[in-house]
């Protein structure tokens, strides 16, 4: 069974000031992707990440990074020097490449985020 | 990106009436589409996939009587709840996968659809 913990259920910060969103994921698969989605106030859900198992590169896109550690089964998101518009809530997925569970998606709790002026 | 939609995009409906969902990708053919829910302040969780052609695949403990699903073209995918009751009130989100895009293997989500029951 996949499992996906995200540990923080709220977080609160300042404008300009460095958050990282934790998460932990349970798989036996050895190929799966991650994901992370970004859920503002209107629902849609917005693509910010995928990565696959074998790719451990940590990534940067503007003022958010990703860090992949396997080790520890932790794929964490840091955004730096947030912004008003950071506020959201943000959730970290797993997604098995293969077998019956192809496709399927499997959603951490959620971290509410917001950002204050 | 490749584009998902979703329609009606809200809807409010009495007790004991049915509503149809539907999820339309607009730009690809998309053989499976995956439908979620999503109760407020909850995280979005699987109720089934939906196979063009063939009959769909639902998680442990839903109703597939309940929550019909006909995936009955290459861009449509509709989900009915029947005899709604406000306990399925939520946010109903569909996905779609481009198999055009090999090796990205990436889910495209609708915008979603908040139902009320009254």
């Amino acid at each position: 069974a996949q499992k996906v913990t995200q540990a923080q259920t709220e977080i609160s910060v300042v404008e300009k000031e460095d958050v990282t969103l934790d998460c932990v994921y349970e798989t036996r698969d050895t190929t799966y992707y991650l994901f992370w989605y970004k859920q503002p106030p209107s629902g849609e859900l917005v693509f910010l990440i995928r990565r696959n198992s074998f790719d451990e590169q940590n990534e940067i896109s503007g003022r958010y990074s990703w860090n992949f550690q396997k080790s520890t089964s932790s794929f964490n998101f840091t955004i730096t020097a947030s912004q008003v518009v950071d506020s959201a809530v943000y959730f970290c997925a797993l997604e098995n490449a293969g077998g019956t569970s192809y496709g399927k998606l499997t959603f951490g709790q959620g971290t509410i985020l917001t950002v204050h002026p | 990106g490749a584009v998902v939609s979703q329609h009606p995009s809200w809807v409010i409906c009495k007790s004991g009436t049915s509503v149809k969902i539907e999820c339309r990708s607009l730009d690809f053919q998309a053989t499976t589409m995956f439908w979620y829910r999503q109760f407020p302040k909850q995280s979005l969780m699987l109720m089934a996939t939906s196979n063009e052609g063939s009959k769909a695949t639902y998680e442990q403990g839903v109703e597939k009587d309940k929550f019909l699903i006909n995936h009955a073209s290459l861009t449509l995918s509709t989900l009915t709840v029947t005899s709604a009751h406000p306990e399925d009130s939520s946010f109903y989100i569909c996905s779609a996968r481009d198999p055009g895009q090999v090796g990205t293997d990436t889910q495209y989500f609708g915008p979603g659809t908040r139902l009320t029951v009254l």
